[in-house]
């Protein structure tokens, strides 16, 4: 099975702009959640979507927001980029596994640098 | 509220093992995880264990779990180079529900 696919992998953008990341889940896959990493933070969780619905949400600005497509793939969208979003955006899907968890499986990341 | 904690650094020598630990704070943690993240790259599952079980062995990787205490393990058994890098502990609860809360990950260095 290919495993989850993030694109672009690279980003950069200055301050003010607005910028969409891309997400495919694992094929069979229908929940994505997105998590922001940063040095100082760690690792935060953004929102998660199921079946095109924002299930869960983090404590994160109203600048943040996605989507979910009827095949899985999930968008994250940042509006009026600042310097502290700089992040490793990573997205993560999970399905129910044998062992009942929805254990989450994560793609490799989109680097957003904001000048 | 929910917090997540872990040793920031561990240094072992290689067939060494190691073992990289965490406690948590929420009592209504229903799974708890290990990930691994290389340079560069995304998090990599290595297992989970049910917040009802004690311990879970999975080839060189065995996670003891002691609900009383909120404390959580992985020990790496025969530590090898390729086994370098920042490990997170992490947790789902009823509270939080579909939302992993992560450590701020352990960072393994092994010397050959």
């Amino acid at each position: 099975k290919a495993g989850v696919t993030q694109t672009p992998r690279y980003l950069i953008k200055t301050r003010g702009q607005q910028v969409t990341l891309s997400c495919s889940p694992i094929s069979g896959h229908r929940s994505v959640s997105w998590y922001q990493q940063t040095p100082g933070q760690g690792l935060q969780f953004l929102f998660e979507y199921f079946s095109e619905t924002q299930r869960n949400k983090g404590n994160f600005p109203g600048r943040f927001s996605g989507r979910q497509f009827s095949n899985s793939r999930s968008e994250m969208n940042v509006s009026t980029l600042e310097l502290g979003d700089s992040a490793l955006y990573l997205c993560a899907s999970s399905g129910r596994d044998r062992g009942s968890a929805d254990t989450q499986y994560f793609g490799p990341g989109t680097r957003l640098t904001v000048l | 509220g929910e917090d997540v904690e872990q040793s920031l650094f561990l240094s072992v020598r290689e067939g060494d093992s190691s073992v990289i630990n965490c406690t948590y704070t929420d009592s209504s943690s229903t799974y708890l995880y290990w990930y691994k993240q290389e340079p560069g790259a995304g998090l990599q599952l290595l297992t989970y264990i049910f917040s009802n079980m004690d311990m879970k062995q999975d080839q060189r990787l065995t996670v003891l779990l002691n609900k009383k205490d909120k404390h959580l393990s992985l020990r790496i058994a025969d530590t090898q180079t390729g086994d370098s890098a920042i490990y997170f502990c992490a947790e789902t609860s009823n509270q939080a529900g579909t939302a992993l809360i992560f450590g701020k990950g352990t960072t393994l260095s092994v010397s050959s």
